[in-house]
């Protein structure tokens, strides 16, 4: 019974470039968080995705960021043209519901990406 | 205001009861979260507490909710080396359908378990 998988583990990127981060939720779940964790900070919420749906974007910077959660396969946080602030560790979580049915979000071991 | 405020670190000896505290600003919370964080690690979900109750307990751990102060306690018995790891504190809010989603994070608590 796999966790929150996420890979890669580590990501290391040159300023401009594209960042991939992808993440498959726990088996049965069908909603998807990703939150962004910066040195000796909490984690900050990003996006919330069902399945073909982004249902709260509000965390997320309005330019170079998009998050999908295809109706196959894995969520993806994608960073275009990144930039040396962009570095942080980003987490992925997934729960069963909501908060209107309290399943608690599960998260997996995180992205940690670098910018050179 | 959604603010969720922690002290950043707590050192404690191998052997006694460990208290991280957690405060928060936003009263329509309907659950508040402890997650355990080790090194170059994911989150790991400790033990939650709905609004409506004020104490939970789980083996070692005790939760402790104060509403009217809007203040959650962990206390960890018997604390062990192995305990040594960051403790954040999260709560999810009531509201519209977008934010219930999310939690609001606290920047953690640093544990140190001297032998």
């Amino acid at each position: 019974n796999a966790g929150v998988m996420q890979n890669p583990r580590h990501l290391v990127r040159r300023r401009g470039q594209e960042a991939r981060l992808r993440c498959s939720p726990m088996k049965g779940h069908s909603h998807v968080y990703w939150y962004r964790q910066l040195p000796e900070e909490g984690l900050k919420f990003m996006v919330y995705l069902q399945k073909e749906n982004i249902i709260d974007e509000s965390g997320m910077p309005k330019e170079r960021f998009s998050a999908e959660f295809p109706k196959e396969g894995p969520s993806i946080l994608r960073i275009q043209q990144v930039v040396r602030g962009d570095s942080a560790a980003y987490f992925c979580a997934s729960s069963l519901g909501t908060a209107t049915s309290n399943q608690p979000q599960h998260f997996g071991d995180g992205t940690r990406l670098s910018i050179l | 205001g959604e603010d969720v405020e922690q002290s950043l670190f707590l050192s404690v000896r191998e052997g006694d009861s460990s208290v991280i505290n957690c405060t928060y600003t936003d009263s329509s919370s309907t659950y508040l979260y402890w997650y355990k964080q080790e090194p170059g690690a994911g989150l790991q979900l400790l033990t939650y507490i709905f609004s409506n109750m004020d104490m939970k307990q789980d083996q070692r751990l005790t939760v402790l909710l104060n509403k009217k102060d809007k203040h959650l306690s962990l206390r960890i018995a018997d604390t062990q080396t192995g305990d040594s790891a960051i403790y954040f504190c999260a709560e999810r809010l009531k509201g519209s359908r977008g934010s219930q989603g999310n939690l609001i994070f606290g920047k953690g608590t640093k544990l140190s378990v001297k032998p």
